[in-house]
């Protein structure tokens, strides 16, 4: 099977500038999440959705980061406006509905805003 | 607040050496515990999947145990090959899906 696809691999912008990733998770997964891995760190949880619901983005800034996925499949994380610190890895991962099923991750987007 | 950690945070061993990764964390009433394995430059790699009423899972050269009671994980690795050199990340989840990760260990294995 095809494992989960991001895209860009790398960015880098300007502080201020926006900035957009995309997802495409595991056919059949209705469970996305995305995480953001700074150097020397585990992933953290930004946001996870069911389907097409955020059912959790406590942990999404979310006077700059924003998120959709809109039928349920593919999804859209941006920043806008991004700063210095939001240099980081960008992790999307998928996963089926059934209780115990792992995570499967994509390979990330690098984010670097000078 | 769930609470992980894995030590050491680096680990150098020679090919052949059988060694223990190490995962703690401070809250037992958990979902799921997972290890990962992440390469450089790359995502995260599900290598195994203890489910809270399991003790131990296997798969190939690999063996994670979990006991709940004390907070305590560790991933055996048997006959470690340069391959395995990569960084290893494990993860509790509780009732929620939500994933709390450790920073991980990095693992080299030397030729």
């Amino acid at each position: 099977e095809a494992g989960v696809v991001q895209s860009p691999r790398y960015k880098i912008i300007e502080k201020k500038q926006p900035v957009a990733f995309w997802c495409n998770p595991i056919s059949g997964h209705n469970t996305l999440y995305w995480y953001r891995q700074n150097l020397g760190q585990g992933p953290e949880l930004l946001i996870r959705y069911e389907n097409e619901e955020a059912v959790d983005d406590s942990q999404l800034p979310k006077d700059r980061f924003s998120a959709e996925r809109l039928k349920g499949v593919d999804s859209t994380l941006k920043i806008q406006p991004a700063e210095l610190g939001d240099s980081a890895v960008y992790l999307c991962a998928s996963k089926t509905g059934t209780a115990n099923s792992p995570l499967h991750f994509g390979n990330g987007t690098r984010l670097t805003v000078t | 607040k769930q609470e992980v950690t894995q030590i050491p945070a680096a680990l150098s061993v020679p090919e052949g050496e059988n060694l223990v990764l190490n995962c703690s964390f401070t809250d037992s009433a958990i979902y799921n515990l997972q290890w990962f394995r992440q390469d450089p430059g790359k995502g995260l790699t599900s290598l195994l999947l203890i489910q809270s009423s399991q003790r131990e899972q296997t798969s190939g050269r690999l063996n994670a145990s979990l006991d709940k009671s004390s907070g305590r994980s560790t991933l055996y690795i048997a006959a470690s090959q340069p391959g395995d050199s990569a960084t290893y990340l494990c993860a509790v989840r509780r009732g929620s899906e939500k994933l709390v990760f450790g920073k991980g260990t990095k693992l080299t294995v030397n030729p």
